[in-house]
């Protein structure tokens, strides 16, 4: 089945830095992908759909210049967490499906501390 | 929008026995995914379900989907402690499956052995 790897798997940072998230479809080609954020005893909410080649979409609330999403291949799109804050730590997880795929494939998650 | 209302929340049971977990949409079902779990990990595919009245099998799990009811029920046979995590039910949010997904809020199995 497709493979979709996050890297890295979890990252500690201090408050007012950035951190960068990578999400790579091995072994497919994904036109789209989508983060998502999850925190602690909650469910997955939807931050940003990724199209390769375009801007991202984001949802309601969620800040456009705050979280970067950069998806400049087929096979990978990236979550910059800029000027992280302790309310920013979460479990990000990236998902994605490319053409011909029924299902989304998700990645292992990385787990964001901001002390 | 819509959501989707998961239930029950948490569900503990001795190991052998059966369980199901139900999957409730206030709006119209396109694709009905299931996923599992574990609390700070990736999720786990387990089944996908589009049209009213499948029903799919793997293993010893058991996911139907009612159309109508606008509903998916996971049923679990003979419960394992491997079968211990969080299981996720997730609806296409657009007519097709290339959508994103929006997630009920989980139920959290815990199987005694």
């Amino acid at each position: 089945g497709a493979v979709v790897s996050q890297h890295p798997s979890w990252v500690i940072c201090k408050s007012g830095t950035s951190v960068k998230i990578e999400c790579r479809s091995l072994d497919f080609q994904a036109t789209t992908m989508f983060w998502y954020r999850q925190f602690p005893k909650q469910s997955l909410m939807l931050m940003a759909t990724s199209n390769e080649g375009s801007k991202a979409t984001y949802e309601q609330g969620v800040e456009k210049d705050k979280f970067l999403i950069n998806h400049a291949s087929l096979t990978l799109s990236t979550l910059t967490v800029t000027s992280a804050h302790p309310e920013d730590s979460s479990f990000y997880i990236c998902s994605a499906g490319g053409a011909g795929v029924n299902e989304q494939y998700f990645g292992p998650g990385t787990r964001l501390t901001v002390t | 929008s819509q959501e989707l209302e998961q239930s029950p929340q948490s569900l503990i049971v001795q190991e052998g026995k059966n369980l199901t977990i139900n999957c409730t949409s206030s709006k119209t079902l396109y694709g009905l995914y299931w996923y599992k779990q574990k609390y700070g990990e990736g999720l786990i595919f387990l089944m996908m379900l589009q049209k009213g009245g499948e029903e799919k099998s793997h293993e010893k799990i058991t996911a139907k989907l009612d159309e109508k009811k606008q509903q998916s029920s996971l049923h679990i046979t003979a419960s394992q402690p491997s079968h211990a995590g969080i299981y996720l039910c997730g609806a296409g949010n657009y007519g097709g499956s290339q959508g994103n997904l929006i997630f009920g809020k989980g139920t959290k199995l815990s199987v005694k052995p």
